[in-house]
């Protein structure tokens, strides 16, 4: 299994409370994404970092996530203000370097009520 | 999404039955993975492939560029192998990310 770390492994917040989730990638990988599932439909991606700068994210994660890689060992995903359809399950995925094998960690399963 | 359509969305089988998961893609795929997730959310890899083919036990995909599809077959399935299939691909000028399909939910049963 790849060693890509989660944790919570369960998030509870209650409607306009602030949430974060942490990610540590692989040893060695410079890629990390973080993508949003619903009730195990497909995964959505949020955001694509690249030796801890952001390249690629989408609009809801500009307008309302909190997304950094303090360092190569660490990322945090955060929700400023808690929104009953932010209840998912959060992956974290890391790669090598851009366009190679991803990984993905166990997630992160918020519930926002 | 459109971008990456699978098929079937559901799929019974019978243990030591033979199948096949596809995916059809609307943008210039460079690369795809195969995933297996598991009822508590995990995310298995299965396969990583550029254009061509690949084996591992009684799992073989194939990615042809040129016709914009993926597939997954599936040998002898055993119960095991129940749980939900996502194909994903990497888009030719997108960013890194990987645009997945809705996945194949598969029930192998005895």
């Amino acid at each position: 299994d790849a060693a890509v770390t989660q944790k919570p492994r369960y998030l509870i917040k209650m409607k306009g409370q602030e949430a974060e989730m942490k990610c540590i990638p692989e040893k060695g990988h410079t890629a990390v994404f973080w993508y949003q599932q619903k009730q195990s439909k497909e995964l959505k991606f949020l955001i694509y970092f690249q030796n801890q700068q952001p390249l690629d994210q989408i609009d809801m994660v500009k307008e309302r996530f909190s997304a950094v890689c303090p360092s190569s060992s660490l990322c945090s995903l955060g929700i400023r203000t808690c929104e009953a359809e932010d209840s998912a399950l959060y992956l974290c995925s890391s790669s090598q370097s851009a366009n190679t094998e991803v990984f993905f960690g166990k997630g992160t399963r918020l519930t926002v009520v | 999404g459109d971008k990456v359509k699978q098929s079937p969305s559901a799929l019974s089988l019978q243990e030591g039955t033979n199948s096949a998961l596809r995916c059809n893609f609307s943008i210039a795929a460079t690369t795809v993975q195969w995933f297996l997730q598991n009822p508590r959310g995990s995310l298995i890899n299965l396969f990583y492939l550029v254009p061509g083919t690949k084996e591992n036990g009684r799992l073989k995909s194939a990615f042809d560029s040129k016709e914009s599809y993926s597939t997954l077959h599936i040998r002898d399935a055993q119960l095991e192998d129940s749980g939900t299939y996502f194909c994903a691909a990497e888009s030719q000028g997108g960013s890194a990310k990987l645009i997945f399909g809705e996945g194949t939910k598969l029930t192998v049963s005895s």
